[in-house]
């Protein structure tokens, strides 16, 4: 069985600084796929990564980064200098790799709260 | 504008009584998803369809039905037998043109039973 764990559940930072979200997985699939989204305030989930189980190789998008660890079973996404606009949940998810439409695990997700 | 719309935003319940949520997209994805979401918890999967006119169960899917009639609708019926099922649901489609494997996901419906 897949399982997604989002320890931290609420953490709180002041604008500008940085801060990672740790997201632990655990599967039997030696290919699978990674995700993060993000939900603000409005509900609705945001697509922002997905990463597959033969790429290690770290991503950054602008302010954001994402470290893949296989060997940990890691995938933590780093927000650099926060800002108000990042306050949301954020949900890591894996999902299989039976080819298109898999199902997706979701983590509980972690409240961000960035003040100015 | 291609995306997934999902109404009623907001949706309130007698007990006893069925409400059917919507949930279309013209993003021509062959698969659709509905998932409850409770409040400090992840999202669970109620049903799923990944072509027209088929759908299978997912983790919590008593109380519930749906039906995939179009590849652009997936409509969630929340029976009177779901026993707690003020919540909010989302709607979520994949498949190609954009990746395959990625999830995209409509506002959200809450409903409350009142």
């Amino acid at each position: 069985a897949q399982k997604v764990t989002q320890a931290q559940t609420e953490i709180s930072v002041v604008e500008k600084e940085d801060v990672t979200l740790d997201c632990v997985y655990e599967t039997r699939d030696t290919t699978y796929y990674l995700f993060w989204y993000k939900q603000p305030p409005s509900g609705e989930l945001v697509f922002l990564i997905r990463r597959n189980s033969f790429d290690e190789q770290n991503e950054i998008s602008g302010r954001y980064s994402w470290n893949f660890q296989k060997s940990t079973s890691s995938f933590n996404f780093t927000i650099t200098a926060s800002q108000v606009v990042d306050s949301a949940v954020y949900f890591c998810a894996l999902s299989d790799f039976t080819g298109a439409n898999s199902k997706l695990t979701f983590g509980k997700g972690i409240t961000l709260s960035v003040r100015p | 504008d291609g995306g997934i719309t999902q109404s009623p935003k907001y949706l309130f319940r007698k007990e006893g009584q069925n409400v059917t949520l919507s949930c279309e997209q013209n993003l021509n994805h062959d698969a659709m998803y509905w998932y409850r979401q409770d409040p400090g918890q992840g999202l669970r999967l109620i049903y799923y369809s990944q072509i027209v006119n088929d759908f299978q169960k997912g983790d919590i899917a008593e109380g519930y039905s749906v039906s995939r009639e179009k590849k652009e609708s997936f409509p969630l019926t929340v029976t009177s037998a779901q026993k707690n099922p003020t919540a909010f649901y989302l709607c979520a489609s994949s498949g190609p043109p954009l990746s395959a494997d990625t999830q995209y996901f409509g506002p959200g419906t809450r409903l409350t039973v009142l």
